[in-house]
């Protein structure tokens, strides 16, 4: 099946600084990813969809301005957590949809950033 | 958007089937229900979906009820590694997918 690669898997940095996360489609193309984040025990939230080579779209209550969003390539999206701060600490997940055979979205493994 | 109920947890002995139902008595008729899980600490995994008629693949069998109100996705021999949360989803074509909190089945050796 597709592979969707996120990178790193775990993050700790102190707070203030800024974190980012790639998101990789390694066998297919992808001009929407989506972003999710999860907090302990909870069900994922849909963060933003990142659009190759125009602007993503974020989600009500989401800060763009802090959560910063590059789809600069039809593989590759980012997640930039900009001046982390500890609730932002969380499980942050990519994904991206397949067509063909009823889209298919597939997940990356996941980030866990954690900010101290 | 549809809603969708889960059974908040289940239990299976391992090799046993394991049967998990969802309600989405809503559902419009162009809706698909999709059905993923994650395993603790990963990203969630596609299982399987379907419109109207029953589905089956290497993973899992995905029953429809004929009114389309409810579904069960059905383990047939369930082992340790399928314990996870199970997200059903009923979705539009070309809709996000949002997640409700699942159902999470423990397989019990």
């Amino acid at each position: 099946g597709a592979v969707v690669s996120q990178h790193p898997s775990r993050v700790i940095c102190k707070s203030g600084t800024s974190v980012k996360i790639e998101c990789r489609s390694l066998d297919f193309q992808a001009t929407t990813m989506f972003w999710y984040r999860q907090f302990p025990k909870k069900s994922l939230m849909l963060m933003a969809t990142s659009n190759e080579g125009s602007k993503a779209t974020y989600e009500q209550g989401v800060e763009k301005d802090k959560f910063l969003i590059n789809h600069a390539s039809l593989t590759l999206s980012t997640l930039t957590v900009t001046s982390a701060h500890p609730e932002d600490s969380s499980f942050y997940i990519c994904s991206a949809p397949i067509e063909g055979g009823g889209e298919k979205l597939f997940f990356g493994s996941g980030t866990q950033l954690s900010v101290l | 958007d549809a809603k969708t109920t889960q059974p908040p947890s289940m239990d299976c002995a391992e090799g046993r089937a394991a049967n998990l139902p969802c309600n989405h008595s809503t559902i419009s008729g162009n809706e698909y229900v999709y059905w993923y899980r994650q395993i603790h600490s990963q990203g969630p995994q596609y299982i399987i979906h379907g419109l109207k008629n029953n589905e089956t693949n290497e993973m899992a069998s995905l029953i429809i009820t004929e009114d389309r109100k409810s579904s069960t996705l059905i383990l047939p021999h369930a082992t340790l590694r399928d314990t996870a949360v199970y997200y059903c989803i009923p979705r539009f074509r070309g809709q996000n997918f949002v997640f409700g909190p699942g159902t999470r089945l423990s397989v019990l050796p």
